[in-house]
């Protein structure tokens, strides 16, 4: 049974980078059938997508945040990370790593989440 | 990019039959997914695909789609269905773009 957990910090301060880990259990991060995203929530707000690598490196962003969005991977940790540089109060937000099936359309969801970790930009 | 689009909320009485649609020009090319999610939990994948369940969700979730609207039945409601639902497909801007609907809040009565 694959599992994802996040962790990192819960306070960022303004103009700071936010930086966050997903470490997968279970399962091998180097497996070709999955992207491993990023999706954020901000408080009584809707969900969006934030980004996904490839266990290759191969990486993905939200057009809207594609100029401050790295997501990196590292395989021999079997983890992921995000980072969300010059962060304002709008991205205040629970942020969630999940796994998206890679290959066919008819697959097309985000199968396993981790439990998220709510993330405050305040000074 | 594109929007997904979902009434806000709606309300069903128990083991009765609730639809919860999802609009959008992505749904013409693309299937919709379905998420439940609970107060303080991460969502959970219901629907995905033409009309697909996961292991362990029951059979009383089935989804559906007809030009630009997916749709998400759940026929004979629990007290445990109670919870977010959120849509979400590809993007039209790129097969490599995702984006989610605006959810809906069901209440079962």
């Amino acid at each position: 049974q694959v599992q994802l957990q996040e962790s990192g910090p819960g306070l960022v301060k303004p103009s700071q980078t936010l930086s966050l880990s997903c470490s997968v259990s279970g399962g091998s991060i180097s497996s070709g059938d999955y992207y491993w995203s990023w999706i954020r929530q901000p408080p009584g707000k809707g969900l969006e997508w934030i980004g996904y690598i490839y266990y290759s490196g191969s990486t993905y962003y939200n057009p809207s945040l594609k100029s401050r969005v790295t997501i990196s991977v590292d395989t021999s940790k079997n983890q992921f990370s995000l980072k969300l540089r010059s962060v304002t109060a709008v991205d205040t937000a629970v942020y969630f790593c999940a796994r998206w099936r890679a290959g066919a359309r008819e697959n097309d969801g985000f199968d396993i989440w981790g439990q998220g970790t709510m993330v405050t930009v305040s000074s | 990019s594109s929007e997904l689009t979902q009434d806000p909320a709606v309300s069903v009485a128990l083991g009765q039959t609730v639809r919860i649609t999802c609009q959008g020009d992505s749904l013409r090319t693309y299937y919709a997914s379905w998420y439940q999610q609970k107060p303080g939990q991460a969502p959970v994948l219901v629907i995905y695909g033409k009309n697909n369940r996961p292991s362990g969700i029951p059979d009383r979730f089935s989804g559906s789609s007809s030009g630009n609207t997916a749709s998400l039945t759940i026929t004979g409601a629990q007290a445990e269905d109670e919870a977010d639902y959120h849509c979400n497909s590809r993007d039209n801007d790129g097969i490599h773009n995702y984006v989610f609907g605006t959810g809906t809040k069901v209440t079962v009565l």
